[in-house]
């Protein structure tokens, strides 16, 4: 199985702040992977597929890069909105695995 | 309007069982492909099965496999997930969720509001 390692577990961030959080699959995945948002007590919400494609409708402060094994997410001039979990996943092959989150906190 | 609308959770005692249900509307169902992916109170995501188009290939986490059943009604616009065997660590909020079929990739664009399952006695 592939391992998805996200990292900062959590990161306090300002309003207008740039904020990354990386995730690293244990092997190659290629571009198969996939960045959700995620706020309390609601379901998930497709940011990013491909590693840097984004999803229609996600503002474009929101980017993805990255291939092979390493990968990040750049939120560029966070929002209020903004502040919510992030998960990464891996899109490549079966069993699907996701990182363990990241969590945007306001400072 | 895409929706997903997962149904069947509730409260259940360990070894039982427990059927859910994922009823889709505003898009052509038959033409993609469906995962059940759960999260356990204050955990994070964690994939539990996926299936095809037609049903005909059908993927299982390890940590499910040999006790749940996905399966799909492409006439009646519906995924299933048949639980037995119930343990405690099965407790989570269970989501539907429809692939991303814009790349080849295997992830979601769209996900129900999540149906609660309990196992306790």
């Amino acid at each position: 199985d592939i391992q998805m390692t996200q990292s900062p577990p959590s990161v306090s961030a300002s309003i207008g702040d740039r904020v990354t959080i990386t995730c690293r699959a244990s092997q190659g995945i290629s571009s198969w992977l996939a960045w959700y948002q995620q706020k309390p007590g609601k379901a998930p919400k497709l940011l990013i597929y491909a590693a840097s494609s984004l999803q229609s409708g996600v503002p474009s402060r929101f980017s993805g890069s990255g291939s092979g094994t390493d990968f990040t997410l750049t939120i560029s001039n966070l929002q209020p909105e903004d502040f919510a979990t992030y998960y990464c996943q891996q899109a490549e092959s079966f069993p699907l695995t996701f990182g363990g989150g990241t969590k945007v906190e306001i400072k | 309007e895409v929706q997903l609308v997962e149904s069947g959770g509730g409260l259940v005692q360990p070894g039982g069982s427990l059927r859910l249900f994922c009823a889709a509307s505003g898009f052509t169902f038959s033409s993609y492909e469906m995962s059940w992916v759960r999260q356990a109170p204050g955990k994070g995501l964690e994939w539990v099965s996926h299936i095809r188009t037609g049903a005909n290939a059908i993927f299982y986490a390890d940590s499910v496999k040999g006790r749940f059943t996905i399966s799909r009604d492409n006439a009646k616009n519906s995924l299933y997930l048949q639980m037995n065997s119930l343990r405690a660590e099965d407790t989570a909020v269970y989501y539907c969720a429809r692939e991303n079929i814009v790349a080849a990739g295997n992830d979601f664009d769209n996900w129900g509001q999540g149906t609660l399952v309990t196992v306790s006695s």
